[in-house]
């Protein structure tokens, strides 16, 4: 049962703190979407990777947050240093994209942060 | 204008009715849509995708797609209470050559028992 995981589940900490969020996208598909979900701004695309390379960041605040892929089976979000407006629950999505028609995501459990 | 648009809702409907869904959206060269579940505090969940003008059927749920009006629609029939959710749609949006996926902020489904 192929599935998107992300580690870790729930996260608290206080501001200031760095937070590295993982996951591990679904072998064999080319493209990880990292989203951050709020009650107000509903689910917004901070980053997205094809084939590893970094396609799009332009919704994620440069100064404080990073976005890599090291291998094709890992993926990670830092946001150094962390502030209270950063509380949501971040999803990694993963997809296998073949063509013009985009590709259906698949989502992983998320990980809900609360920044103290 | 946002460029993914949905009712935020709630929608009731009662047990067995039909509920319809509606998005519309800005980018007229967006080829493929999406729509997804979610079910409070769990992850979004793929309900079905449509390309083409027209209707997709699977089940009980029936997308409709009319590139021309830029609209986007979910259809669910025979409503169960195990339909209430969250449902969102998800459009690309073509940004320097690059697809970006915009989603609705989501429409509230309840369905009464």
């Amino acid at each position: 049962d192929a599935r998107v995981t992300q580690t870790p589940r729930h996260k608290v900490t206080e501001m200031g703190q760095e937070v590295t969020m993982r996951c591990q996208p679904i072998l064999g598909h080319n493209t990880v979407f990292w989203y951050r979900q709020t009650m107000m701004q509903g689910l917004e695309l901070l980053a997205y990777f094809r084939n590893r390379a970094p396609l799009d960041d332009s919704g994620m605040p440069k100064d404080r947050f990073s976005a890599e892929m090291p291998d094709a089976t890992l993926a990670t979000l830092k946001i150094q240093p962390s502030e209270p407006r950063d509380s949501a629950v971040y999803f990694c999505a993963s997809g296998l994209f073949r063509d013009n028609w985009g590709e259906t995501q698949y989502f992983g459990p998320g990980t809900r942060l609360l920044v103290l | 204008q946002k460029e993914v648009e949905q009712n935020s809702g709630p929608l009731s409907v009662p047990e067995g009715a039909i509920a319809s869904l509606n998005c519309t959206y800005s980018d007229r060269v967006s080829q493929s849509f999406f729509w997804y579940r979610q079910y409070s505090g769990k992850s979004p969940e793929l309900i079905m995708s449509i390309y083409s003008n027209g209707d997709k059927e699977d089940g009980r749920f029936t997308a409709q797609l009319n590139k021309a009006s830029q609209y986007v629609s979910l259809l669910i029939r025979d409503s169960q209470p195990s339909d209430s959710a969250t449902y969102l749609c998800a459009a690309p949006s073509r940004t320097s050559g690059t697809y970006k996926y915009i989603f609705g902020t989501g429409t509230r489904l309840k369905v009464l028992a």
